[in-house]
């Protein structure tokens, strides 16, 4: 167990919609990244939340969106939802760029 | 190019054998490398992570770390049919971002 919690585990949506995933992080970390990972895949990289700023981008486009809280918690909204966002999503806390530890993640099937 | 690559797999071992597992990076100032065991339909789980050159060991788990070949491997000693997984080797190219391989799925059989 990392410490690191993840809500929903599972969510069904359809096309268009928008979604709201949150991640909780380790106590004493002060960073979140989420990543996607579709099936066999490793994860990719979408964003990361330091300070409660975006700290770097991966490769996604601007429905892709989040934020850190003053408790350092944090939120990834995926708006207009596409079937290929159906992926596992993960946070992942860690105290600056230091190792990274990994929550239960979210599965989302969007139909 | 790829940033971090795998070999492919999937790789099947028997039990009490070594499981030998390579990843080859391509940016040259990455500083941190690790590997992540991830069962099936769960998230991964760090389980060594290693910073210079030369080998790391961590009970039956090795890290052996080639800056100049630009190289990562991972080995696993007196494989347990627990050790089926998929492995995923990160590498962080920069301060935030972690960059994976595809993963190289590991069978165990008893």
């Amino acid at each position: 167990e990392t410490g690191v919690t993840q809500s929903p585990t599972h969510l069904i949506k359809t096309r268009g919609q928008q979604v709201t995933l949150r991640c909780s992080s380790q106590s004493g970390h002060n960073t979140v990244s989420w990543y996607q990972q579709a099936l066999g895949q490793g994860p990719q990289f979408i964003f990361q939340y330091y300070r409660e700023e975006e700290n770097g981008r991966g490769n996604f486009p601007p429905r892709f969106s989040g934020l850190q809280f003053p408790n350092y918690s944090s939120e990834l909204n995926v708006n207009a939802l596409e079937l290929d966002d159906s992926a596992l999503y993960l946070c992942a806390s860690s105290f600056g760029s230091e190792t990274q530890y990994f929550g239960p993640g979210t599965r989302l099937l969007v139909l | 190019q790829k940033e971090v690559e795998q070999n492919s797999g999937p790789l099947s071992v028997p039990e009490g054998a070594i499981a030998s597992l390579n990843c080859t990076y391509s940016d040259r100032v990455s500083q941190s490398f690790f590997w992540y065991r991830q069962y099936s339909g769960k998230s991964p789980e760090l389980i060594m992570s290693i910073y210079s050159n030369g080998d790391k060991e961590d009970g039956r788990f090795t890290a052996q770390l080639n800056k100049a070949s630009q190289y990562v491997s991972l080995l696993i000693r007196d494989s347990q049919p627990s050790d089926s997984a998929t492995y995923l080797c990160a590498v962080y190219p920069n301060d935030y971002k972690l960059s994976f391989g595809a993963g190289t799925t590991v069978t165990v059989r008893a």
